[in-house]
């Protein structure tokens, strides 16, 4: 069965630190996806990355980067720099060949000015 | 601008009542989802639809019911079977589903609480 973990119920941190949300998955198969969601106050959650298992390049985006390490089973999520704006819970999802999208239970986010 | 539409924000409902929470997407989607938040619990999915006239039950739909009679439209219905209804509801499409990893996008949500 597939699982995600996000072990980090919440974290604060001061405006202009970088801070990393942990993501760890298990999964039984060797073709999946791993996502990461944003979820603001407003309640929509925002798609913010998709990374299949076959490729393992850690990738930047602006402020954010993702380190992917098939080797711990981790997909792990750095903000740098972080604002105001980017306080949210965060999650990361896994899918997996003929299932369904399952999410970990989020971490919460506060950045404090 | 395309995206989902949830209606209503607030929904409250009284013992005994079946309510009906709405999920309009005009992003001409075939795959539309809903999915259930509790307070620090990740989504749960409740059903889903990779067609008109199709769906499927997810990993917790007793209590709940849906159709799909349209491409743009999944109703919920959250009946008096579902004990425990308070929750934030998600309604979510893709461009497809079935084998497909395609990112989900998602609506605003409806906060549903028992009178």
């Amino acid at each position: 069965a597939q699982k995600v973990t996000q072990a980090q119920t919440e974290i604060s941190v001061v405006e202009k630190e970088d801070v990393t949300l942990d993501c760890v998955y298990e999964t039984r198969d060797t073709t999946y996806y791993l996502f990461w969601y944003k979820q603001p106050p407003s309640g929509e959650l925002v798609f913010l990355i998709r990374r299949n298992s076959f490729d393992e390049q850690n990738e930047i985006s602006g402020r954010y980067s993702w380190n992917f390490q098939k080797s711990t089973s981790s997909f792990n999520f750095t903000i740098t720099a972080s604002q105001v704006v980017d306080s949210a819970v965060y999650f990361c999802a896994l899918w997996e060949y003929g299932n369904k999208l399952v999410f970990g239970a989020g971490t919460i986010l506060r950045v404090k000015s | 601008d395309g995206g989902i539409t949830q209606s209503p924000k607030y929904l409250f409902r009284k013992e005994g009542q079946n309510v009906t929470l709405s999920c309009e997407q005009n992003l001409n989607h075939d795959a539309m989802y809903w999915y259930r938040q509790d307070p620090g619990q990740g989504l749960r999915l409740i059903y889903y639809s990779q067609i008109v006239n199709d769906f499927q039950k997810g990993d917790i739909a007793e209590g709940y019911s849906v159709s799909r009679e349209k491409k743009e439209s999944f109703p919920l219905t959250v009946t008096s079977a579902q004990k425990n209804p308070t929750a934030f509801y998600l309604c979510a499409s893709s461009i497809e589903s079935g084998d497909s990893n395609q990112p989900q996008h998602f609506g605003d949500g409806t906060r549903l609480s028992i009178l």
